[in-house]
């Protein structure tokens, strides 16, 4: 069946760390690939996108991506996190021969970030 | 460029009644999905509409039903509300360029 797995539920961080969120995906093809963020109360917010080409993808507030198919993931990475980053993260997924208005998502990853 | 945006922002109802959103796209943009997130089941696809027609559906009860006017605007209607209802409903337009989502601020449900 295809899949979406973020296999970490919760991470705390320290501010001024790295942070890494990972993504597994289970598709017959590759698929499109994002990651969004979403604060308390609010939307979801489009961090960065992977459709094909550099496998290394950078993004919005300092987040990068990268894609790793022999691996089936698609793993965010920040060098160093502030306060502001604290919000729970989602991996989605879009297929190409599917609509483009339709995505599968991840449970999410919550991020913690201490003083 | 003004977002999405949805209306009401929270509502509450009862069990058995029926309710109404509405999502505003993005200007341009003419693809709007609908949302439903809760803690249990997390983020899950309800319906796509593009062009007033409906392109893709998730796997939710007849009582979720949606529509999508000339101007892009849609609409999703939940009938026979139960309280498993309650949840945020988000909904997101899709620029058919860039092949971007962006979603709104979502409606906060509560069913009593």
């Amino acid at each position: 069946a295809q899949s979406v797995t973020q296999p970490d539920i919760h991470i705390t961080v320290s501010e001024g760390a790295s942070l890494e969120l990972r993504c597994n995906y289970s598709y017959g093809a590759t698929p499109y690939l994002f990651w969004y963020v979403q604060s308390p109360g609010q939307g979801l917010q489009l961090l960065l996108k992977y459709f094909s080409g550099d496998t290394l993808v950078q993004g919005i507030k300092g987040f990068e991506a990268e894609f790793k198919r022999s691996q089936s993931s698609f793993n965010l990475r920040k060098p160093s996190v502030h306060w502001s980053d604290a919000a729970e993260y989602f991996c989605a997924v879009g297929l190409t021969t599917d609509s483009w208005g339709k995505l599968q998502f991840g449970a999410g990853t919550q991020v913690v970030v201490t003083p | 460029k003004a977002g999405v945006t949805q209306t009401p922002r929270y509502l509450i109802k009862t069990r058995g009644q029926q309710v109404t959103l509405s999502c505003s796209p993005i200007s341009g943009h003419r693809s709007v999905s609908w949302y439903q997130q809760t803690p249990g089941q997390g983020l899950q696809f309800l319906f796509e509409y593009f062009s007033e027609t409906q392109r893709n559906k998730g796997n939710f009860p007849g009582r979720f039903s949606g529509r999508q006017f000339s101007n892009s605007r849609s609409e999703m209607n939940v009938s026979t509300l139960e309280l498993g209802d309650s949840a945020l409903y988000l909904c997101a337009s899709t620029s058919g360029t860039a092949y971007e989502q962006y979603f709104g601020p979502g409606t906060r449900l509560t069913v009593t």
